[in-house]
């Protein structure tokens, strides 16, 4: 156990409509991180936050966006969602913010399916 | 580009030592090398980093070339538990990060 959990797990909706999905980071991590997993293609990372502030971006569609709470922890939220959305999707956090030397802890992930 | 290279695919006996190998020649002075791996349908599970040195935990060792474009993941025992995918990864964060496919361990009974 991480100690980074997703919810929810699992996720079905239909093409166009909104999802969002939820993450709380490890206890004293600030950072937290989304990736996205398709089946034909590796771990994509998507877009970091640290301590309330984007951080960096990687390759996250403008359909999606993300936001982290005073609390910590984050939310991923996907529009006029499109089949090829399908995936599973990764929350990771770390204690800081270099993204080259801190580790990163990953949760269970949630997986999409839209129809 | 923050890229790695991996062998799609290794075999391993049950107890034998296991070195998976990556190169990653883009690496830069300061970016730590990671090792993750991922069982079927869970997250990616930390196993292993280092800058220069070689370094050990109770999970695995990581040897690290001497000019840092190449490193080696070594399971000194591999157990039915170890057959994952494994990744190798430098500079989290980067906008052009991806995990790549890596290295799928299969461990012959």
């Amino acid at each position: 156990d991480s100690g980074v959990t997703q919810t929810p797990k699992h996720l079905i909706t239909a093409t166009g409509q909104r999802v969002t999905l939820r993450c709380s980071p490890r206890s004293g991590d600030l950072s937290v991180y989304w990736y996205q997993q398709s089946l034909d293609q590796g771990l994509q990372f998507l877009i970091q936050y640290y301590n309330g502030e984007e951080r960096a971006k990687g390759n996250i569609l403008e359909r999606f966006s993300a936001q982290q709470f005073p609390d910590l922890h984050s939310e991923l939220n996907l529009s006029s969602l499109e089949l090829g959305d399908s995936a599973l999707y990764f929350c990771a956090s770390s204690v800081g913010t270099s993204g080259t030397k801190d580790t990163q802890y990953f949760g269970p992930g949630t997986r999409l399916t839209v129809l | 580009d923050a890229k790695t290279t991996q062998p799609n695919s290794m075999e391993s006996n049950e107890e034998e030592p296991v070195h998976l190998p990556c190169n990653h020649s883009t690496i830069s002075g300061t970016d730590y090398i990671h090792w993750y791996r991922q069982l079927p349908s869970q997250g990616p599970e930390y196993v292993i980093h280092g800058l220069t040195s070689n370094v050990n935990n109770r999970m695995a060792s990581l040897a690290i070339a001497e000019d840092r474009k190449s490193s080696t993941l070594i399971l000194h025992r591999a157990t039915l538990r170890d057959a994952a995918v494994y990744y190798c990864i430098f500079n989290f964060g980067n906008e052009k990060l991806t995990f790549g496919t890596g290295t799928r361990l299969t461990i012959i009974p």
